[in-house]
């Protein structure tokens, strides 16, 4: 079955701190990733999105980073900001049946 | 701002009714795709329409229907509603028929009573 799960389910940290949330996937066959950023109420941003071929992806502040061998991703936040509290929702999309998986996300809380 | 419209932006209504909600997508997309969000769930698919035909399916109801129409608008109805279809609706849309680059809308709000 395809999934994906993301850790931690809820984090917290302080602002100008350093984090990193994590995305594991088991679909197949694989074509590419994304990371989307939804604030509360509001639709998803997206943030990176990565091919097969691509390891690494930054967006400003934000770098995922994907190891298609392992099934694994990971979305760093440099240098938190209060902006940044939201929801990071890990979607993984199967390379045939038009399918998007989506991971039920983190709950990122930025606090000054 | 993403391009995409949805309208309303929030709705109240009873059990047994019947609601539409609208989407515009982004000028020059031909994709629209409806999600719902309960309340702290994850984002669920329901359905693609592309260039006014059904593209995929995912977990819609039978109460639920929707269509595209020429002009590639497209409306979602949700019917026999129930306290659990209470949800954030999402409409996203994206060029091609593939999902790779989606843009979301900002989302209807319905709470049914």
């Amino acid at each position: 079955k395809n999934q994906v799960e993301q850790s931690p389910q809820s984090l917290i940290i302080l602002e100008g701190k350093n984090c990193t949330l994590q995305c594991n996937y088991t679909v197949s066959p694989f074509s590419n990733l994304r990371w989307y950023k939804q604030d509360t109420g509001r639709g998803p941003v997206s943030l990176t999105i990565m091919t097969f071929s691509e390891n690494t992806k930054s967006n400003g502040r934000y770098t995922a980073t994907l190891d298609a061998d392992t099934k694994q991703s990971s979305l760093h936040i440099t240098a938190s900001q209060l902006s940044d509290s939201a929801s990071y929702i890990c979607v993984v999309s199967a390379r045939y049946g038009n399918k998007l998986v989506f991971g039920a996300g983190t709950i990122l809380r930025v606090k000054s | 701002d993403s391009g995409v419209t949805q309208t309303p932006k929030h709705l109240i209504t009873a059990t047994g009714q019947r609601v539409t909600l609208r989407c515009s997508p982004r000028s020059g997309d031909l994709s629209v795709y409806w999600y719902q969000q309960s309340l702290d769930q994850g984002l669920q698919f329901l359905i693609q329409y592309y260039n006014g035909e059904e593209r995929a399916k995912g977990n819609i109801l039978e109460r639920f229907s929707a269509q595209q129409f020429p002009d590639l608008h497209s409306e979602l109805n949700l019917s026999s509603l129930e306290l659990g279809d209470s949800a954030l609706y999402f409409c996203a849309s994206s060029v091609g028929a593939d999902p790779y680059e989606q843009y979301f809308g900002p989302g209807t709000r319905l709470t049914v009573t």
